[in-house]
């Protein structure tokens, strides 16, 4: 069974902390998504990437960067953490042409206390 | 950027109703998505249609391009229905403009 499987389901990490959340794929998908889900507000982007070492800002990458070195794994890291990123963050990945192959993983769900 | 609605935003039912969940959209797509969400759980992809009708055991999705809607019906609902469910344009580009969803909750 195909997976995109995140790290870790619950996190609680206090503020300042730079907080890693990991992402890996097993279908050899090219493209991978940071999202973030809030009541009201739905799934926003974060940030993307089509390739191993390529990213793209999404509609809200203001506090997150990202890393990709390897194909299967994306990592979303938060410089210094705040409150206000505490959220739902979802993994995902795609095939090139963007809509195909969309998984997603069962998400993160992060509190910064 | 798209923007993509759905209604109604919170839907009750009894069991065996059928349901519909609307989406409309503001541009042309080169694909539309139906995404499930359970409490707590991670997103499921329902349907994925560019064009017509798809039929997945008791769901049915449609899509009017000309109209820019799309509909996602569940016949004889059941109370392990109950979900959010998102629709999520594809126009261009490489991610998915979502909608904010529509909470089911099917009574027994």
């Amino acid at each position: 069974d195909v997976k995109v499987t995140q790290s870790s389901r619950y996190l609680v990490k206090r503020t300042g902390e730079k907080v890693f959340l990991e992402c890996v794929q097993d279908m050899d998908h090219e493209n991978m998504f940071w999202y973030r889900q809030d009541p009201g507000l739905g799934l926003r982007l974060i940030y993307f990437s089509y390739d191993v070492k390529m990213k793209e800002k999404g509609d809200i990458p203001e506090g997150y960067s990202v890393s990709r070195e390897k194909k299967e794994r994306f990592s979303l890291i938060l410089e210094s953490a705040s409150t206000n990123q505490t959220s739902m963050y979802l993994c995902a990945s795609s095939l090139l042409s963007g809509w195909e192959g969309y998984t997603f993983g069962s998400g993160t769900r992060l509190t910064v206390v | 950027k798209n923007e993509v609605e759905q209604s109604p935003q919170n839907l009750t039912a009894q069991e065996g109703e059928f349901i519909t969940i609307n989406c409309s959209y503001s541009v042309g797509i080169s694909a539309l998505h139906w995404l499930q969400q359970h409490p707590g759980g991670g997103i499921v992809s329902l349907f994925m249609l560019s064009s017509g009708k798809k039929k997945h055991g008791r769901l049915i999705a449609t899509i009017n391009i000309q109209e820019k809607h799309s509909s996602l019906h569940i016949t004889a609902s059941h109370p392990r229905d109950s979900a959010v469910y998102i629709c999520a344009s594809h126009d261009s580009g490489y991610a998915l403009n979502f909608g904010k969803g529509t909470s089911l909750l099917v009574t027994p």
